[in-house]
């Protein structure tokens, strides 16, 4: 059975970083790109990260692209998110989420999500 | 980007009815590379249908999905008392992908 596992959220500053990591077990890793979603509070659901099963290809949404750094250790099947100069704007839920194709794709499996709330 | 527009926000039904929602896109969504996910207070989403019209792994057949081009449509055919819940459709043929803004199902 697929699970995937969020981890790191918590409160942080303006202008403060954070690590968020996924771990995923019930699938062979390295065969899927993975993926990082965001719900801010009470709203809609935004595409945030992609990175491919080998960590090749990388993807960001403007939103975060040059503050965010998506990474995956395939040995520890696990998925990271390394979120630099965050702004009030980030506070989300993140969910880490399966991709079941490589490319542009949907997602078949979900995490909990890990709450990131950014405020002074 | 191509944007998604869901109708109605909100549909009051009751169990048992036929519930129909609808999502447009601004430009044509390639390949119908269209999905619609199942979200419930507190959970994550649930992927339901993908590629427009396929069911994903173990979801019932009262949902099914259709449309192409621009437009495109989730039916529940029977509605169960588990079904009422927030709704979003998602195209993953253009980067980036683009979700919907929601659509809440809720009991009558």
């Amino acid at each position: 059975e697929v699970h995937l596992v969020e981890s790191g959220g918590g409160l942080v500053k303006p202008g403060g970083s954070l690590r968020l990591s996924c771990a995923a077990s019930g699938f062979t890793f390295t065969s899927y790109s993975m993926n990082w979603v965001r719900q801010a509070p009470g709203k809609g659901l935004e595409w945030v990260s992609s990175i491919s099963g080998s960590g090749t290809y990388i993807y960001y949404a403007d939103s975060v692209k040059g503050r965010f750094t998506i990474s995956r250790d395939n040995a520890k099947n696990s998925l990271d998110l390394q979120m630099n100069s965050l702004r009030a704007e980030d506070t989300a839920v993140y969910y880490c989420a399966r991709a079941p194709v490589a490319g542009m794709s949907n997602f078949d499996y979900w995490g909990q999500g890990t709450l990131v709330t950014v405020s002074s | 980007e191509i944007v998604l527009t869901q109708s109605p926000g909100t549909l009051s039904l009751s169990p048992g009815e036929r519930a129909t929602l609808s999502c447009r896109a601004s430009q044509s969504v390639s390949s119908s590379y269209l999905a619609w996910y199942q979200q419930k207070p507190g959970q994550a989403p649930r992927l339901l249908i993908y590629g427009a019209s396929s069911r994903a792994s173990g979801i019932p057949d009262r949902f099914s999905g259709s449309g192409s081009g621009t437009d495109f449509t989730l039916t529940i055919s029977r509605l169960e008392p588990e079904d009422f819940a927030v709704y979003y459709c998602q195209q993953y043929g253009t980067s980036p992908n683009t979700f919907g803004q929601g659509a809440k199902l809720e009991i009558k």
